[in-house]
Order: C-alpha cells, then structure tokens, then sequence
C-alpha cells in the first residue's frame, strides 16, 4: 500500500515563530488531507489540497503532486498551535484515508 | 449540528466484556469508517462502509464486529476486551463526488477505550 512520511516528527517553537512541515507520499493520490489533533485528541480538519496552494489565515498548504509532497506552513505560531498535525492520503486503488505518522508540535510562550 | 458524533467518548471496561460504540453522521456521506489510534497516535484504518456494504476489512480480530444499520450510521462491537484493545477509535465519513474527483474525509470526537 502506499507510505506516507511526515518530517520533522517533532518539533518545538516559541510563540511567534514560523514552520515548514513536511509530508512525503509513495504514490500517485487524489486526496490529500492536513490534520491538526489538538490536546483534546479532536481531529481538526485543516485543508483538503490534493494539489496547489491554499491559504487559512497563519496557515496556508502547498501539494505538489507529480513529486509527491506536501508542505504545511504555520506562521506566527501561537500556544493553541500545539498538538500533533497529520498529513493523510487516498490513493487511486482504495477509498480510505492513510495517515502519515505525525508531526508532534510544541509552541512555548 | 455536529456532522460526525460518536458516543461514549470515554468508555472504560473490564476484560472480557462486550461493548459497542456508536457512530452517527448527518453529511449525507455515503462512506462511513472506523480508525484505531494506538498509544503512539498511530492512526490505522479497521473498516469502511460504502452505502451499507463492507468494503475494506483490515487485518483486525474477528472480536471486532461493524454493523451499518443505515448509510448514517455505523456502529463498533467489540467482543471479550482484551488489554491491548485500549485506544483512541475514531469514526469518519466521505463523500466521493465523481465529478470533481473529489473526497473529503471528516472525523468524529473519538472514543478512548480503556480496558482494566
């Protein structure tokens, strides 16, 4: 089945900060999905972005699909920015989502 | 106006019992799936509905059981609990809209199973 590997697998910022996350994907995909999970364990919808860039306030997303990656970039990070982000993926042959191992983020005062 | 809801949110239980989660969405979806997050917050898929028929059956053991009464719900029961079922499972729901060649997955609150 296909992988997907996110990097850095953890990462720690001062508030005001910026971050690149990464999501690499083995395969070709027509979904691909950004996650936040905050303290609480809710999973957050962040972006639906199987290719380009979209923007949410400090957040925006870019998919690169003929390379097979996807960044997350968080500007001016904020303490309610913690949590684990995950990038997750639907390949052609299944119709179920398949997460990456996360990004653990620790945004100190 | 919750789209996914599933309940309990917390469940904590004797080994060997049988419980049941619940699974509810109201998106109108036509695919519906439950995920196990371990203690590493590793999420791995179990089962998926598409319009009440099993589609995809992970390797999970035979004591998990999904039922599908409806497209709007699907629900989770889980016989003779074991230690290691302990976890986080969440349910979600898709919509393929073939046209687009689009599918938006949305998650429930999760459940966090502890077995004692």
């Amino acid at each position: 089945g296909i992988q997907v590997e996110q990097s850095p697998p953890d990462l720690i910022l001062q508030e005001g900060a910026n971050s690149t996350l990464r999501c690499n994907f083995s395969d070709s995909v027509n979904n691909l999905q950004w996650f936040h999970q905050n303290p609480w364990g809710q999973l957050i919808n962040l972006f639906y972005i199987p290719s380009g860039t979209k923007q949410n306030g400090r957040l925006s997303a870019t998919t690169v699909a003929t390379e097979r990656y996807s960044l997350l970039y968080i500007s001016s990070s904020q303490t309610t920015d913690s949590g684990v982000y995950f990038c997750a993926v639907i390949d052609t042959g299944r119709r179920a989502l398949t997460f990456g191992s996360g990004t653990r983020l620790q945004v100190q005062p | 106006d919750t789209a996914v809801s599933q309940t309990p949110k917390y469940l904590v239980t004797q080994m060997g019992n049988d419980k049941s989660i619940k699974c509810e969405q109201n998106l109108g979806h036509d695919t519906m799936y439950w995920y196990k997050q371990d203690s590493k917050k590793f999420l791995k898929i179990m089962f998926s509905y598409n319009n009440k028929e099993l589609i995809i059956n992970e390797t999970v053991p035979n004591r998990f059981s999904p039922k599908s009464p409806d497209k709007a719900h699907l629900n989770l029961h889980i016989n003779s609990l074991e230690l290691g079922d302990s976890a986080v499972y969440f349910c979600a729901s898709s919509h393929f809209y073939r046209r687009q060649g689009r599918t938006e997955a949305f998650f429930g609150q999760g459940t966090r199973l502890t077995v004692v």
